[in-house]
């Protein structure tokens, strides 16, 4: 079956950098785009950002588009979610999520299990 | 970009009762682009309800979706203990946007 596979929590200090990973499996990688998600503890959601993995193009929310950075390693079906600068909002649960194939569903069929980033001096 | 906002924040409900969550959007956009999502404590979101009214695979016929220019409906008859949680919508035509979510609780 499909697959999102994150990678682990971490406790990074303001200013530092995170880069968290989502391992995909069950499907072919190239078909579909690829999302990432945060919500800020107790809050709504809020989209980042897509990576398409077919031409590796990407584009970011306008807020965060000169803190955020999204590559992949086709050889291994993984995107990654490079995030600079961090602040204490920057704490949250960060989620990966694909692309619905069918094409009347315009959102995302599945997700990863989230990544708990904690930004503490 | 568009905004949406939902409400209520909070819809306290006993199970049986039906419940009436609201999305609405700063401008008017094609019914398909809108999506619901229901998330459970601990979990990541689930997709629920697609193209404003289609219910996704395994997903109950007690939810229903219906759309009216900017105002998007969710409904649920009789909500039984598993649909508590959060729901939000989500646009996804003019880049992509969440509303900010409902929470259905007891």
């Amino acid at each position: 079956q499909v697959q999102l596979v994150q990678s682990g929590a971490e406790v990074k200090k303001p200013g530092a950098s995170v880069k968290v990973s989502c391992q995909t499996s069950g499907y072919t990688f190239t078909d579909q785009y690829l999302h990432w998600v945060r919500q800020a503890p107790g809050q709504g959601l809020q989209w980042m950002g897509w990576i398409n993995p077919k031409t590796g193009g990407t584009h970011s929310t306008r807020i965060l588009r000169d803190r955020v950075s999204l590559t992949m390693d086709t050889s291994i079906s993984t995107i990654y979610l490079e995030l600079s600068g961090l602040r204490s909002d920057d704490t949250a649960i960060y989620y990966c999520a694909r692309d619905s194939p069918v094409l009347a569903i315009k959102g995302f069929d599945v997700w990863g299990q989230g990544t708990r980033i904690t930004v503490s001096s | 970009e568009i905004v949406l906002t939902q409400s209520p924040g909070t819809l306290s409900l006993s199970p049986g009762e039906r419940a009436t969550l609201s999305c609405r959007a700063s401008q008017i956009f094609n019914s398909n682009w809108l999506t619901w999502y229901q998330q459970k404590p601990g979990q990541a979101p689930s997709l629920l309800i697609y193209a404003a009214s289609t219910r996704a695979t395994g997903v109950p016929d007690r939810f229903s979706g219906s759309a009216s220019g900017t105002d998007f409906t969710l409904t649920i008859d009789r909500v039984e203990p598993e649909d508590f949680g959060v729901y939000f919508c989500q646009q996804y035509g003019v880049s992509l946007t969440f509303g900010g979510g409902t929470k259905v609780q007891i």
